[in-house]
């Protein structure tokens, strides 16, 4: 079965500081990737999927992820944080075998001044 | 800007009472699905469908239950509501094929007191 482990589920940067939220999955077949973003009272906004091809995935706000196969990884990362990027991010995972998206329990990300 | 409408965004209610919670999306999507979001952040899928009279159970067992008469609506009923499901309900749509990903509303936030 498909799982996403998200490691820390709090991490806390200065602005301008580099952001890295990790990410590890489990699939037998191979995936397809996906960071979500959410801020309060609000549902989950799409930053970037890894479906087939470049490995190293853009995304919006600055974002980017990398998918590294023999890693099992898909970390998120972000060059320099800004105060806006304090939300709640998940890691999730699908594959071939069905229509599910497995989510990652969720990291908190805040931004120091 | 994805097109998927949930009501109500905030509901308290007392227990025993029965809720209904809608959804709705215009982009056509086949695939629609229920998550409950805990407060501490963590997703868990709890029906979901592939169109039109399929439903179907999700990972996480609820006493809730949906249904798909139309491909654009994906109610969720609890029949007696009680304190344990107080929650955030996040409704979401999905395009065809494995690799798109999840379209969210804002989500229904329920306090049964």
């Amino acid at each position: 079965a498909q799982s996403v482990t998200q490691l820390g589920s709090h991490v806390s940067v200065s602005e301008g500081a580099l952001v890295l939220l990790r990410c590890n999955y489990s699939s037998s077949v191979p995936p397809y990737l996906f960071w979500y973003v959410q801020y309060p009272n609000q549902g989950l906004q799409l930053l970037l999927k890894y479906t087939t091809g470049a490995t190293l995935v853009k995304g919006i706000n600055g974002f980017e992820a990398e998918f590294k196969k023999s890693e099992t990884s898909f970390h998120l990362t972000k060059p320099s944080a800004h105060m806006s990027d304090a939300a709640e991010y998940f890691c999730a995972v699908s594959d071939d075998r069905d229509d599910k998206i497995i989510f990652g329990k969720g990291t908190r990300l805040h931004i120091l001044p | 800007e994805a097109d998927i409408y949930q009501t109500p965004r905030y509901l308290v209610i007392g227990t025993g009472k029965k809720i209904t919670l809608e959804c709705s999306q215009t982009m056509g999507h086949d695939k629609m699905y229920w998550y409950q979001q805990d407060p501490g952040m963590e997703l868990h899928l709890i029906h979901y469908s592939y169109g039109v009279n399929s439903t179907e159970k999700g990972d996480l067992s609820s006493e809730s239950t949906v249904s798909r008469i139309r491909t654009e609506h994906f109610p969720l009923t609890l029949e007696s509501a009680r304190p344990s499901h107080t929650s955030q309900y996040l409704c979401a749509s999905r395009g065809d094929g494995n690799t798109g990903e999840l379209f969210f509303g804002e989500g229904s936030r329920l306090t049964v007191l």
